[in-house]
This record gives C-alpha cells, sequence and structure tokens, in this order.
C-alpha cells in the first residue's frame, strides 16, 4: 500500500494556480518525495520531487513543510490539458516507487 | 524519437495463450520495470532489472516471466493468460543513481477474453 495520503479529487478554474496536497507523515530522512501524473490513456509522467528545499521546474513547484510530513504541488497557471491524475510517492524500501489512488484533478474553462 | 516504445499498443487473445509484449528504450538507462494497472486504476510494481538483472521481483505469478536480452530492452511474456490478467501494462526506465525519476511508455492493453 502506498504511505502517502491525498485527496480524491480537485477541481480547478483554468488559469488559475493548482495547490495539491500530499500527506506523507511516515517518510524517512533521508527520501524524497515524488510527484507524477497520469493524463487519460496515456503513461505516469514524471513532474519533480523534493527532498527537504522546495523545487521549482518548468512544471510545478513543490513546496515541503518543516517537518516534511506533507508537500504541496503547485500548477502556477493550470490548463485544461493539466487534467489527470497525480500521484505523491514516497518511494518504498528498495527504491519502489508505489502508487496510490491519486488526486484526480479537473481542470475546468 | 519515443524514449520509451512498447508493442503492442492492444492485445485481445484468449484464456490459455500465451503471449508476449515488448519494450525498447533508447535514453540510455541501466534500469527498466514492469508496472500492472488494473481495472481499479492502481498501479502496481511487478519487475526491475537493472543492466540485465533482476533486481525487484513482487509477488507475481510465475507465469509472468520477464525476459532482459540487453539493457535496452525488457519484454514480459505471460504463459496460461487467466481473466484476471486483463490490465493495462506499462514499462519504463530510469537512469541508475537518477533517483526514482522514472520514464514510461504509453502502456499495453491485455484483454483476456
Amino acid at each position: 500500500d502506498a504511505k502517502t495520503t491525498q485527496p480524491p479529487s480537485m477541481d480547478c478554474a483554468e488559469g488559475r494556480a493548482a495547490n495539491l496536497p500530499c500527506n506523507h507523515s511516515t517518510i524517512s530522512g533521508n527520501e524524497y518525495v515524488y510527484w507524477y501524473r497520469q493524463i487519460h490513456s496515456q503513461g505516469p509522467q514524471y513532474i519533480i520531487h523534493g527532498l527537504k528545499n522546495n523545487e521549482t521546474n518548468e512544471m510545478a513547484s513543490l513546496i515541503i513543510t518543516e517537518d516534511r510530513k506533507s508537500s504541496t504541488l503547485i500548477l502556477p497557471h493550470a490548463t485544461l490539458r493539466d487534467t489527470a491524475v497525480y500521484y505523491c510517492i514516497d518511494p518504498e524500501y528498495g527504491n519502489k516507487l508505489v502508487f496510490g489512488a491519486g488526486t484526480i484533478l479537473r481542470v475546468k474553462s | 524519437d519515443t524514449a520509451v516504445s512498447q508493442t503492442p499498443k492492444y492485445l485481445v487473445t484468449q484464456m490459455g495463450n500465451d503471449k508476449s509484449i515488448k519494450c525498447e528504450q533508447n535514453l540510455g538507462h541501466d534500469t527498466m520495470y514492469w508496472y500492472k494497472q488494473d481495472s481499479k486504476k492502481f498501479l502496481k510494481i511487478m519487475f526491475s532489472y537493472n543492466n540485465k538483472e533482476l533486481i525487484i521481483n513482487e509477488t507475481v505469478p510465475n507465469r509472468f516471466s520477464p525476459k532482459s536480452p540487453d539493457k535496452a530492452h525488457l519484454n514480459l511474456h505471460i504463459n496460461s493468460l487467466e481473466l484476471g490478467d486483463s490490465a493495462v501494462y506499462f514499462c519504463a526506465s530510469s537512469q541508475a543513481g537518477g533517483g526514482e525519476k522514472l520514464f514510461f511508455g504509453s502502456g499495453t492493453q491485455l484483454s483476456v477474453l
């Protein structure tokens, strides 16, 4: 079973920021938290990962709390093409990625 | 060029048949994976190979046998197919030491009738 907890679904207006929360309260001190997304009928796509500092790339920003027990993925200007299932992952032993149910993000015009 | 490519994209077959799904990556990665996504959409890791050696083997029936002829290829053979094998199978690859940044293929939808 996945070690993270995410809301099952969220809606966001097109052009607005989408903030997707994740709880990973059992994460170890040296484990990264990873975010992936899966657009309908496609394979999962890597978005971003982080350890304890906030991270930003061309796709998103990742804000990690100081105690590392939760994080928020931010899509600064959501578009319709960002509608997908978003997965927050705390890797298992052996560096396995275990995908939970994720958050279904619906971006609406 | 597609980074991780799987063939076929769709596979429809009868129970009891033997089938194979092929995967190739042109990223120069050392590690390749097979994941299964069932009807409830949960993605579960099945196997992982690093430079042609098996490193992760989850609780998967031994009817499923991965084969890695070289580090760019990881094929999945399934013997005596059952109804419950119907799912979408995803191949992925990552760079050794590159953490868990995986690149996934577009999936093979297997339907067992």
